[in-house]
């Protein structure tokens, strides 16, 4: 399969414990990006990678929030002292970047419940 | 004013049946238009993408922009009970000033054999 791949798949978390999600890219992708989605809502931008470069992040993204990319190929979304309004579907997404071809490809997401 | 506008439905239509779906936006940087299917507690996956004004078929989907109005639609002809998902537009800037992706909130489409 090379798709995006994410793991885990669910992850069901006490409040205020530390949850790191990771993604692994298409492999030639350059671009990956993480977003949050809701229930019933579309998915909500929260930070993006070109290569090992994080090049933006949402204000979404609180000081809780940490992502990172360490060799410009799979990346991981920790989020320390989770709270109740964290439980969201974790979505990651990649592109090929300066090729004329934006579309993004999304993986299957993590899903994160804080009880 | 959130910068892509969709309407969420739900909407219920008959198998066979032509489906309409729209999104408007505020944004005239917007450039290349997606289409995303999303199946329950899956993740968003690309159906069609066009650039600028104009028509793009692929099979029984047809993706419209209309750039002058900034409102895009995707039509599904022949719908099919397996077309039961929700429907997601995004959009993004010119390429090489790009970053991130703005999606609308879905519109959730069931299909009735």
């Amino acid at each position: 399969d090379t798709g995006v791949s994410q793991n885990p798949r669910h992850k069901i978390t006490k409040r205020g414990q530390n949850v790191t999600f990771r993604c692994d890219p298409i492999s030639e992708h350059n671009r990956l990006y993480w977003y949050r989605q809701t229930l019933g809502q579309g998915p909500e931008f929260l930070t993006y990678f070109q290569n090992e470069a994080q090049l933006e992040k949402s204000r979404l993204l609180s000081d809780r929030f940490s992502a990172e990319r360490p060799k410009g190929s799979f990346s991981t979304l920790e989020i320390q002292r989770t709270e109740q309004g964290d439980s969201a579907m974790y979505l990651c997404a990649s592109s090929l970047y300066g090729l004329g071809q934006p579309e993004a490809f999304f993986g299957q997401g993590t899903r994160l419940t804080v009880v | 004013q959130k910068e892509v506008e969709q309407d969420p439905g739900p909407l219920s239509v008959p198998e066979g049946a032509i489906v309409s779906l729209n999104c408007t936006y505020s944004n005239s940087a917007f450039q290349y238009f997606m289409w995303y299917r999303q199946y329950s507690r899956k993740g968003p996956e690309l159906l069609m993408y066009t650039y600028s004004s104009g028509n793009k078929e692929d099979g029984r989907f047809t993706a419209q922009v209309d750039k002058s109005s900034k409102y895009i639609s995707l039509f599904i002809r022949d719908s099919q009970p397996s077309d039961s998902a929700t429907y997601l537009c995004a959009m993004t800037p010119i390429p090489n000033t790009g970053n991130q992706f703005y999606f609308g909130t879905g519109t959730s489409l069931t299909v009735i054999p």
